[in-house]
């Protein structure tokens, strides 16, 4: 089983529409979550930390479900510039070595 | 602005051939990493390093070596070439959980 686990997609949406992505992950002492975006032939970046009690960044919101070992990701609006590959990421506790998903692709039509 | 540099965006070597891929960062990060990226199977953690001189391997470090002589360069060395090791090779660094990463050098084996 994968340590973490994402939907690879594609998802194709109307701009304007919502989109959630969600992501598992096996190992329970996993402490650290974020999501990264990789856009099409570039490096991933850091979109935004997931944090226990939700956090909002804009149009985009992140959730962690620890009894169910999920985060998820919410976009709203979404726009034509959101179109990219999100990569869920998780670290064990003290640890900087980072356990990547696979990634979810993502296209906003016109 | 953290910069992350990698020596050649495209390679091409031919089997057994000894390949050197290196990786020079500018904002005096502690912790520095190779993964390559594979479609289907994400990013693959290789090699990584906490200070100079030190390494540790990742997950699938069988084929390569690393050198860290310096705080700023974090080398991926490939002992003897072979077609299965062609792939997006991405370096990063890090201060912490943050990992920033350079542009990728994409590898051909022949």
């Amino acid at each position: 089983r994968k340590e973490v686990e994402q939907d690879p997609g594609p998802f194709n949406v109307p701009e304007g529409a919502t989109v959630a992505f969600n992501c598992t992950y096996s190992n329970s002492a996993s402490q650290s979550f974020f999501w990264y975006r990789q856009d099409c032939r570039k490096e991933p970046k850091l979109l935004m930390s997931v944090y226990s009690s939700g956090n909002e960044d804009g149009r985009f919101t992140a959730q962690l479900n620890r009894a169910s070992q999920y985060i998820s990701l919410l976009i709203r609006d979404s726009k034509l510039s959101d179109s990219a590959t999100y990569l869920c990421v998780v670290s064990l506790q003290g640890a900087q070595k980072l356990v990547f998903g696979q990634g979810t692709r993502l296209t906003i039509n016109p | 602005d953290v910069k992350v540099t990698q020596s050649s965006r495209y390679l091409v070597k031919r089997t057994g051939e000894k390949v050197f891929l290196e990786c020079v960062q500018d904002m005096d990060h502690e912790n520095m990493f190779w993964y390559r990226q594979d479609p289907g199977l994400g990013l693959r953690l290789i090699y990584f390093s906490y200070d100079v001189k030190m390494k540790e391997k990742g997950d699938i470090p069988e084929g390569y070596s690393v050198s860290r002589e310096k705080k700023e360069r974090f080398s991926l060395i490939l002992e003897s070439a072979s077609t299965n090791q062609t792939s997006m090779y991405l370096c990063a660094s890090s201060p912490a959980f943050e990992q920033f990463f350079g542009p990728g050098t994409r590898l051909t084996v022949l």
